[in-house]
């Protein structure tokens, strides 16, 4: 059974400019989870999507936006990038969205470094 | 909002010490979930508790939920170098949508000397 899928692996950009990545979950999984990782913040919940719906929204302005398809392909979208937004984007996908937790399985995330 | 704090935030034990890391949440949990990142690596489920006062082990590694399923603890015997990595819990709780999400803690970076 394929892992979750993040890609792409690395990133440079520009402050400024726009972003997007893309986490494809483990098959059957409809739950995708998008989390911020930074040396001084840990692990910091962006958002939760469950079939198509967000279901879940962290305290992150309003420039970091996602969407899930139909497949459950999730992609992230950042955009007017700025410097603090450096850090590892990782995706979790997990069977369920309903209480009590699955188990999240976290893809290898993307590191995104804006200069 | 929800917070889970996870102390220390960094551990530097000889190999063979044991080691321990605490998860305190500010609200009442359904359950709570605890994930291992290597360097360099991502998350890793290790394992979910769920009771109140649950106890749960994993050859070297002991897992406790609090009776108030507010708190819990990770305790490794007798480290060794493969136990090096930065060890997360995540508090499961309900929200508005009748699901649930997991709220990470802050980390505990474990580093082993040889």
């Amino acid at each position: 059974k394929a892992g979750v899928t993040q890609t792409p692996r690395y990133l440079i950009k520009t402050r400024g400019q726009q972003v997007t990545l893309s986490c494809s979950p483990i098959s059957g999984h409809r739950s995708v989870s998008w989390y911020q990782q930074t040396p001084g913040q840990g692990l910091q919940f962006l958002f939760e999507y469950f079939s198509e719906t967000q279901r879940n929204k962290g305290n992150f302005p309003g420039r970091f936006s996602g969407r899930q398809f139909s497949n459950s392909r999730s992609e992230m979208n950042v955009s007017t990038l700025e410097l603090g937004d450096s850090a590892l984007y990782l995706c979790a996908s997990s069977l369920e969205a309903r209480s009590p937790n699955t188990e999240a399985f976290f893809g290898q995330g993307t590191r995104l470094t804006v200069v | 909002g929800q917070q889970v704090m996870q102390i220390p935030q960094y551990q530097h034990v000889q190999e063979g010490e044991d080691f321990t890391t605490y998860c305190n949440s500010s609200t009442t949990l359904s359950n709570i979930q605890w994930y291992k990142q290597r360097p360099g690596g991502h998350p890793v489920f290790l394992i979910q508790l769920v009771k109140s006062g649950e106890v749960k082990k994993q050859k070297r590694l002991t897992f406790q939920f609090g009776e108030a399923k507010k708190n819990s603890s990770l305790h490794i015997t007798a480290t060794q170098t493969t136990d090096v990595g930065t060890y997360f819990c995540a508090g499961g709780v309900g929200s508005n949508f009748g699901n649930e999400k997991l709220t990470f803690g802050t980390g505990t970076r474990l580093t082993i000397i040889p």
